[in-house]
């Protein structure tokens, strides 16, 4: 089955500053690649997505970037501010041929912490 | 995006004992999903839920410790079974909606 990697575990920017997140999938079947964030005691919260046909997305401070050759995307967050701070998931998923929702696979998550 | 209501939000139990977690949308949604996180943990996926057939059960999973109903297109049960303290975790439904997943608010179940 797929599997979904995600690095750094913990990254610490000061406010203003930018943070990128990367992960590296191992299914090239999957096609389909979110982005969520999880503030503490909360649900995730999906902030962007990517398709496979797709090779970058942007919306305001945060954009996700695709390599299909490499098997990686990444989110990168510009301008940093403290409620920026939460835990951030990517996940992958191989989607339907009819663009219904399909079973997502986790990365382990990355703890992002803005600092004044 | 669908309004998911999950409830219980929370709930201590006894172990042996069994947890039933209803998931309610306000919209016909095909997609059911119910995933676990274990506390600081990332989220793992139970099973799948269709209405009108049996769930689909990921490796580790198995129907007799995690029994799924999808009566309808709108709700939803996972019901954690003879309730060990390795059950105590976070258990989320998630619907999905033209590819996107959307969570519930979550069950933060503790087993003593």
């Amino acid at each position: 089955g797929e599997n979904v990697e995600q690095h750094p575990s913990t990254l610490s920017v000061q406010e203003g500053d930018s943070a990128v997140i990367k992960c590296t999938y191992s299914d090239s079947a999957s096609n389909y690649f979110p982005w969520y964030k999880q503030e503490l005691g909360k649900r995730p919260q999906l902030i962007i997505d990517i398709r496979s046909n797709v090779g970058e997305k942007k919306d305001q401070r945060i954009a996700v970037t695709l390599n299909k050759t490499a098997k990686h995307f990444s989110l990168h967050i510009t301008e940093t501010q403290p409620e920026d701070s939460a835990v951030y998931f990517c996940a992958a998923s191989k989607g339907t041929s009819t663009g219904t929702a399909s079973k997502l696979t986790f990365g382990t998550g990355t703890r992002l912490q803005v600092t004044l | 995006s669908a309004v998911i209501s999950q409830k219980p939000s929370r709930d201590i139990c006894q172990r042996g004992t069994s947890l039933t977690i209803q998931c309610q949308v306000d919209s016909q949604v095909t997609m059911m999903f119910w995933y676990r996180q274990q506390p600081g943990q990332s989220l793992t996926l139970i099973a799948t839920a269709n209405q009108g057939s049996e769930a689909t059960y990921e490796s580790g999973f198995v129907i007799d410790k995690f029994p799924i109903s999808r009566p309808n297109l709108t709700f939803s049960t996972l019901t954690v079974s003879n309730m060990s303290p390795e059950d105590s975790s976070i258990y989320l439904c998630s619907v999905g909606g033209e590819e996107k997943l959307f969570f519930g608010s979550g069950t933060q179940l503790s087993v003593l």
